[in-house]
């Protein structure tokens, strides 16, 4: 399996511009998470999904912020107007059933993450 | 409070020292810990799950206290190559659901 898939990895934008994050989880695995990381916050829970269903979304900052996962395959995190302190790595993480390593449900494998830059 | 409380750092440490990261939780309902390793300017990966009789990875040992609601990580003869961030991760259920993050302790193992 290739992992969890993230494009792109890094964007530079500026103010105002929407961003569209993608991610592309772990074929049958049916949780995913997006991950927000900074120096000062570390890592932050924005939302995550459960059968492609959106279960918490506590995380999410604010209205500019929208995620959507319209199949087992493929999720989006938009933002729109971004805004400089929006600057961070964006993590895709997915889990489930476990592999035959024996890893548990709850482990969760991380993409390589978006590294967003808004100017 | 925190949900997850890991002492930040950073630690740094000479080759072959043994080093001991805590955690502790405040959800007495938590199911799963877990120990994940982030290097720099990479992605989280999981180090090793801990379970409730202690275990042990090669150099690696992770034990947990449900009843002071603890958990650690004892690195032993430290490497170069152990340098990176440890996070301390709880989940409160076992089917996928969300995990909560500590905010990491830093380790750098120096010649």
């Amino acid at each position: 399996d290739a992992g969890v898939i993230q494009s792109p990895r890094h964007e530079v934008t500026e103010m105002g511009q929407e961003v569209t994050l993608r991610c592309k989880p772990i074929s049958g695995h049916n949780s995913l998470f997006w991950y927000r990381q900074t120096m000062m916050r570390g890592l932050e829970l924005l939302i995550y999904f459960n059968n492609n269903v959106p279960i918490d979304d506590s995380g999410m900052p604010e209205d500019r912020f929208s995620a959507k996962m319209p199949n087992a395959s493929f999720s989006t995190l938009k933002i729109q107007p971004s805004e400089p302190r929006d600057s961070a790595v964006y993590f895709c993480a997915s889990s489930g059933r476990p592999t035959s390593g024996g890893a548990s449900y709850n482990e969760q494998f991380f993409g390589p993450g978006t590294r967003l830059t808004v100017l | 409070r925190k949900e997850v409380e890991q002492d930040p750092g950073p630690f740094n440490v000479p080759e072959g020292a043994t080093v001991a990261f805590n955690c502790t939780y405040s959800n007495s309902a938590s199911q799963s810990f877990f120990w994940y390793r982030q290097d720099c300017r990479k992605e989280p990966k999981l180090l090793m799950s801990v379970y409730s009789s202690g275990n042990e990875d090669g150099r690696f040992t992770a034990q947990l206290n449900r009843a002071s609601q603890y958990i650690s990580l004892l690195i032993r003869d430290s490497k170069l190559s152990d340098s990176a961030t440890y996070l301390c991760v709880v989940s409160a259920n076992t089917n996928a659901g969300k995990s909560t993050f500590g905010d990491g302790t830093t380790l750098t193992v120096k010649p």
